[in-house]
């Protein structure tokens, strides 16, 4: 079955320092979605992608957060100037159709020292 | 504000048991709403899912209730096994297909 990987598994980082999380959505898929997740929370959004723009963002994704798909496979979060509570597991999202289920990446688990 | 949000915290079950999770919704106009499991260190894996045209509808061991007039969502998986422990979170369907989530709750499988 086709499925949403995301790499690295795991970033370390220094506050203050950038960091690129890098998803690759199912291929025939159009909608893609970053969401994360604090430890022990609940899965909050991000931003929705849509037709090579954001169509839409929540209140955590602020001026640091940037999304891009560079290219027909990649879709990548980055975060330009990283903060302790920036510590988090990040999912990437797709799906085909905007009725469609969404189909999750296992994460990239980001630790902000 | 509007949110999805469930009922319990953690839910112990004995294996061969039946469990039932819970699932408030406050926004009325919600048309789709979708079980995911979560086991730990991994990403959410779909489950079943329903449209508000239904109040029923059943899966491979699981069955989503749909009850409208109280805004409520369930879960039920039968015969509960060891591989059910995990955490599952109820989600309804927001703006440009994006999904937003309950607090989830914790399965436990005893033997």
């Amino acid at each position: 079955e086709p499925e949403v990987t995301q790499t690295p598994s795991h970033q370390v980082t220094q506050m203050g320092q950038e960091v690129i999380l890098r998803c690759v959505p199912i291929s025939n898929h159009l909608y893609f979605y970053w969401y994360r997740q604090i430890l022990g929370q609940k899965v909050e959004f991000l931003v929705s992608f849509y037709n090579n723009e954001i169509s839409e963002k929540s209140e955590i994704f602020d001026d640091q957060f940037s999304v891009e798909r560079p290219d027909g496979s990649n879709f990548t979060l980055k975060i330009r100037s990283t903060k302790l509570e920036d510590s988090a597991m990040y999912f990437c999202a797709s799906k085909e159709t905007e009725e469609e289920k969404l189909f999750f990446g296992s994460g990239t688990q980001l630790s902000v020292l | 504000g509007e949110s999805v949000g469930l009922h319990l915290p953690t839910l112990s079950v004995q294996e061969g048991d039946n469990s039932i999770i819970n699932c408030a919704y406050s926004n009325s106009a919600s048309d789709y709403f979708i079980w995911y499991k979560q086991e730990s260190g991994k990403g959410p894996q779909f489950i079943i899912d329903i449209r508000s045209n239904m109040d029923k509808r059943q899966g491979q061991r699981v069955t989503v209730l749909l009850n409208k007039t109280v805004k409520h969502l369930s879960l039920q998986i039968a015969a509960t096994q060891p591989g059910d422990s995990a955490v599952y979170f109820c989600a309804e369907k927001g703006s440009w297909g994006k999904l937003q989530f309950g607090a989830g709750t914790q399965v436990v499988v005893t033997p």
